[in-house]
């Protein structure tokens, strides 16, 4: 059963729009959740973060909103960089329980010049 | 800079075949997580470790596969006897890991690429 959920298995944006990636959680436990980008060959890197006391935060042009009611979060890219093609992935985690960072299947974002 | 450290990078074996993974953690990170990514499952969470403690290993095949810690700069994943589906690519996580609120960060090593052929 796939706790951590990324629907979309890709979008591509021209650069300088805003991208939107989302992501939804079935586990009401989980209360923190980051993302992280990925490139081909390397391991993932960690982007943003937000618990679950917050519904927003913000990181240059990164931003991740969280609605706990809809068990739904997502990162906007603003403006979007051809840089940021990568595949990224959403994950959750229990503080404090099972603490296990669980992850979605990931999205890859192409960004066109 | 700190950073997870994963070896081997790449590594080819015959089925059956014993494979050894270590990862140096991010010192003073009290949390290893083991990975698996394949094209089907993503990212698949193996193992964890909190304080060389393991606490879950329900995602291994515990017939083939084993985690340990044997001390706090090492984290070991092994397979014997290896298969051809065990191929993918096998991360190493590490972070400092407080508790409820605590902007908690998780860290990924550059992965080891496995195929048994």
């Amino acid at each position: 059963d796939q706790q951590v959920k990324q629907n979309s298995p890709s979008l591509s944006v021209q650069e300088g729009r805003i991208s939107i990636l989302n992501c939804d959680y079935t586990n009401s436990m989980f209360d923190y959740f980051l993302w992280y980008k990925k490139y081909p060959a390397e391991g993932p890197t960690f982007l943003i973060s937000i618990s679950s006391i917050k519904d927003k935060n913000e990181d240059g042009r990164f931003t991740v909103f969280l609605n706990k009611s809809a068990k739904h979060l997502s990162l906007h890219i603003v403006p979007s960089q051809p840089g940021d093609s990568a595949v990224y992935f959403c994950a959750a985690l229990h503080q404090g329980g099972s603490e296990k960072l669980v992850f979605g299947k990931g999205m890859k974002l192409t960004v066109n010049p | 800079d700190a950073r997870v450290t994963q070896t081997p990078r790449d590594k080819v074996t015959e089925m059956g075949q014993e494979v050894t993974m270590r990862c140096q953690p991010i010192l003073g990170h009290n949390t290893v997580f083991w990975y698996r990514q394949t094209m089907m499952q993503g990212l698949e969470l193996l193992a964890y470790f909190r304080n060389r403690a393991p606490l879950d290993d329900s995602g291994m095949p515990k017939d083939r596969f084993s985690a340990e810690m044997p001390d706090a700069t090492l984290a070991t994943l092994k397979i014997q006897p290896s298969e051809p589906r065990d191929s993918a690519v096998y991360f190493c996580a590490s972070g400092l890991v407080l508790g409820a609120y605590s902007g908690n960060t998780i860290y990924f090593g550059e992965g080891s690429w496995l195929t048994v052929v």
